[in-house]
């Protein structure tokens, strides 16, 4: 069965730092990957996705994800955090039943 | 496009009360799903859809009944409330796996059960 792990409940970032929030997933056959942010009181929000190609995966406000494939890993990135990017950030994989399997969230503040 | 829409925003039912949450979209997805999301535990799948007149189980069905009559509409009906019930609730959208993928989440509904 398929499965997405963050290691860390809560990423704490001084702005204009990089920051980096973790994501590691469990599928058969080649995985279809995604990241959401969910802003407090508000559905979740699609930043980026993985499908195939290229490695490095360019999103919505500046964010990037790599997936690396030996490692089972899709890291969300951004050079320079900002305030406003404080959040909860879900990684997600789909599976080939056509369902998305959810990570338990990383809480992401970012610090003035 | 309205995208997906969720009705109502809050609800506030009594033990052993039913009630249906209202989802809508109008991008002509086939894929609709209905999640719970409660602290600590992310998402949980709680029943989906791949087309009209198709639902299956996710991870936590017990206490929800869906239906699917139409491609815009999946309705969730809670039978008979519990306060486990408590929660947020979403529903979400997407194209099939290998046309677009990325899911569309509704504003969500604050669901207490007391």
């Amino acid at each position: 069965a398929q499965s997405v792990a963050q290691p860390e409940d809560q990423v704490n970032v001084a702005e204009g730092n990089p920051l980096t929030v973790k994501c590691t997933y469990s599928v058969s056959g080649n995985p279809y990957l995604f990241w959401y942010v969910q802003y407090p009181n508000r559905g979740l929000q699609f930043l980026l996705k993985y499908i195939t190609g290229d490695n490095l995966v360019k999103g919505s406000y500046g964010f990037e994800a790599e997936f690396n494939k030996s490692q089972t890993s899709f890291h969300l990135k951004k050079p320079s955090a900002l305030v406003s990017d404080s959040a909860l950030y879900f990684c997600a994989v789909r599976d080939h039943g056509q369902n998305f399997v959810f990570g338990p969230g990383t809480r992401l503040s970012v610090l003035p | 496009n309205a995208g997906v829409t969720q009705t109502p925003k809050f609800q506030v039912l009594k033990t052993g009360q039913s009630m249906t949450l209202q989802c809508a979209q109008d991008m002509n997805h086939e894929y609709m799903s209905w999640y719970r999301q409660d602290p600590g535990m992310g998402l949980r799948l709680i029943h989906y859809s791949v087309g009209a007149g198709i639902t299956d189980q996710g991870e936590v069905p017990n206490g929800y009944n869906v239906s699917r009559s139409t491609t815009e509409d999946f309705p969730l009906r809670l039978l008979s409330a519990a306060p486990s019930q408590t929660s947020v609730y979403f529903c979400a959208s997407s194209p099939p796996r290998g046309k677009g993928d990325e899911q569309f989440f509704g504003p969500g509904t604050r669901l207490t059960v007391l």
